[in-house]
């Protein structure tokens, strides 16, 4: 079956990085682009960019410009999202999700928490 | 790239139907027909429910519509049940090739 499996809760100090990864299996990973989605604590959903599996083309939200990279190891079928420079506003469940053109698949969500 | 425009809350009782709109811009809901709805329970990963526009995934009831006209799309729930209560968010792509979402409506069965 079709599945995204995200690495583990991550705690953070403000200024630093952080690199959450997405594993996919049960289909051809080259074939969907796969999206970063997070979601602040009661918050809305927030679109952050997209990698093309196949050619390894991103799309990054203007928000988050500068300070996100979105790559993959087509190897290990897996899609990595670092987001540097983080800050108390960065705390969110960063979720990675497949476009198929809409979100049918999703991992479990990553908490990431930024706090000295 | 500025959020969709969707209803803080809406509510119904059991039975009824309800519509949540997403208003959108020329620049993504009008322009593209890539426009899809996404259900979340508290402390659970959003589920897909309605894409574009008006199409739904196998498993999804048909108590679940989408529609739409113009900038605004809408999801339509009829026969509201208890389990539909949760919050719900429309998506759409854009001109810049990007994705947007909504603010997100939290829907009470009373």
């Amino acid at each position: 079956q079709i599945q995204l499996v995200q690495s583990g809760a991550e705690v953070r100090n403000p200024g630093a990085s952080l690199k959450v990864s997405c594993e996919a299996s049960g289909y051809t990973f080259t074939s969907y682009r796969i999206h970063w989605v997070r979601q602040a604590p009661g918050q809305r959903l927030e679109w952050m960019g997209w990698i093309n599996t196949g050619n390894g083309d991103t799309i990054y939200s203007q928000t988050f410009q500068g300070r996100i990279s979105i790559t993959r190891d087509t190897s290990a079928s897996t899609v990595y999202m670092e987001l540097s420079s983080l800050r108390s506003e960065d705390t969110a469940v960063y979720y990675c999700a497949r476009w198929g053109p809409y979100f049918d698949y999703w991992g479990q969500g990553t908490l990431v928490t930024v706090s000295s | 790239q500025s959020a969709l425009t969707q209803p803080a809350s809406v509510s119904g009782s059991p039975g009824q139907s309800i519509t949540i709109s997403c208003t959108g811009t020329s620049s993504d809901i009008r322009g593209y027909n890539s426009v899809s709805w996404y259900q979340q329970h508290p402390g659970k990963a959003p589920k897909l429910m309605i894409y574009e526009v008006s199409d739904r995934p196998s498993g999804v009831s048909n108590r679940f519509s989408g529609s739409k006209s113009g900038n605004t799309a809408s999801l339509t729930i009829s026969g509201l049940q208890a389990e539909d209560e949760a919050d719900y968010y429309c998506s759409s792509y854009t001109i810049s090739n990007t994705l947007v979402f909504g603010g997100g409506t939290k829907l009470t069965v009373l």
